[in-house]
């Protein structure tokens, strides 16, 4: 069983311009959440989806920011309009309906220069 | 005051002893109890997790929950070098563990040779 992939592994982009991130669960994981984790701190929630349903968004995702997740299978966090503070390891998770346990995939590492 | 609370550390502990992780939560709903291991650059591995009173062992690992005072530890016996690490205690609202999860800011173990 493989585990979440997330591409690319590291982005830099100039301030100002859109990027998108994918996400792939591990198979057959219906819940997939979307976290970011800045320098010395913990994963910050941001969304997270139940099948192709978004289940909540925190606050802290302002309207540059959209996440889909067409069919249920992989997901897609957009970031339109970078700016400086954006710069942080994003993070995506998936678990099975049944089972406790959240698991991260690589994350992708995003600078905004 | 911050929903999951850790000690920063950094907490140095000599090789082959036992290194004991606290976390303090805020929320007296929350169900469900996690530990995470950060290695530098890399992303948080599920180690642990947790959601009924007492203990939990596997392995060199131990877990404890104790709701009444809000506070889960996590003990690693016989601790090697390669436990050397930042531990995430994150805390879900559900029984089932499949929602957001609040992460406690981590606390940096390093295990002296």
């Amino acid at each position: 069983d493989t585990g979440v992939s997330q591409d690319p592994r590291h982005k830099i982009t100039k301030r100002g311009q859109n990027v998108t991130f994918r996400c792939d669960p591990i198979s057959e994981h219906n819940r997939l959440y979307w976290y970011r984790q800045t320098l010395g701190q913990g994963p910050e929630f941001l969304t997270y989806f139940q099948n192709e349903a978004q289940l909540e968004k925190s606050r802290l995702l302002s309207d540059r920011f959209s996440a889909e997740r067409p069919k249920g299978s992989f997901s897609t966090l957009e970031i339109q309009r970078t700016e400086q503070g954006d710069s942080a390891m994003y993070l995506c998770a998936s678990s099975q309906g049944t089972i406790y346990e959240q698991y991260f995939g690589p994350g992708t590492r995003l600078t905004v220069t | 005051q911050k929903e999951v609370e850790q000690n920063s550390g950094p907490l140095s502990v000599p090789e082959g002893a036992i290194a004991s992780l606290n976390c303090t939560y805020s929320d007296r709903g929350s169900q469900s109890f996690f530990w995470y291991r950060q290695y530098s650059g890399k992303s948080p591995e599920l180690i642990m997790f947790i959601y009924s009173n007492g203990d939990k062992e596997d392995g060199r690992f131990t877990a404890q929950l104790n709701k009444a005072s809000q506070y889960v530890s996590l003990l690693i016996r016989d601790s090697q070098p390669s436990d050397s690490a930042t531990y995430l205690c994150a805390v879900s609202g559900s029984n089932f563990g499949n929602e957001k999860l609040t992460f406690g800011t981590g606390t940096r173990l390093t295990i002296i040779p």
